[in-house]
């Protein structure tokens, strides 16, 4: 059974800090990870895929994986209210599959 | 990234009715996916949409409770049958995209009540 898991939360920061929100999985085949940001009432939208060990940046996010130790983050630098969210980690074992398998999510409250 | 869109958005349906929902994506995908969402949890599978063949069913959900039907490579129907309370959800559908064609997008979903 393949598990994706995630704190879910609250994760509670101020604004400017940076936040980190963390995932674990147990399918040590996995080859893509993604992050996923979804607001309340709407459906998941991507801000980051990550396929090699180490770290990927874009604008503020940046992405972290560490295939021997099975983890996965998302850092947020410079968090903002508008961040506000519930964050969804994603793995796929790959090699031609299509279908990831989704943690419940890490609810993050970035306050004023 | 793709543009899908999906209607209804969101309805209220009595128990033992019937809602299909229906998927359209702005150009054409070889995968189309439905999920369900329940309140609090994550994102669950229900099926895969094969154009030209069978859906191809998640465990615990079964074609006469979710048929799927998908009549080209650009729109997917999910109906979902025999309502009860428990089926109040939210329903997305996705389609693969990206350079190694594993990444998925969403569409807006479609929230249901059942009464």
């Amino acid at each position: 059974q393949k598990e994706v898991e995630q704190n879910s939360g609250p994760l509670s920061v101020p604004e400017g800090a940076i936040a980190s929100l963390n995932c674990t999985y147990s399918d040590r085949g996995s080859q893509s990870f993604f992050w996923y940001r979804q607001y309340s009432g709407k459906s998941p939208e991507l801000i980051m895929s990550i396929y090699s060990n180490g770290d990927k940046e874009d604008g503020r996010f940046t992405a972290q994986l560490n295939k021997a130790s099975q983890y996965v983050s998302l850092l947020i630098r410079d968090s903002q209210p508008s961040d506000s969210a519930t964050y969804l980690c994603a793995v796929n074992q790959g090699g031609g599959s299509y279908i990831p398998t989704f943690g419940r999510g890490t609810s993050l409250i970035v306050h004023p | 990234s793709a543009v899908i869109s999906q209607k209804p958005s969101r309805d209220i349906c009595q128990r033992g009715t019937s809602l299909t929902i229906q998927c359209q994506v702005d150009s054409q995908v070889t995968m189309m996916f439905w999920y369900r969402q329940q309140p609090g949890q994550s994102l669950t599978l229900i099926a895969t949409a094969n154009q030209g063949s069978e859906a191809t069913y998640e465990s615990g959900f079964v074609i006469d409770k979710f048929p799927i039907s998908r009549p080209n490579l650009t729109f997917s129907t999910l109906t979902v049958s025999n309502l009860s309370p428990e089926d109040s959800s939210i329903y997305l559908c996705s389609v693969e995209r990206g350079t190694s064609t594993d990444t998925q997008y969403f569409g807006p979903g479609t929230r249901l009540t059942v009464l």
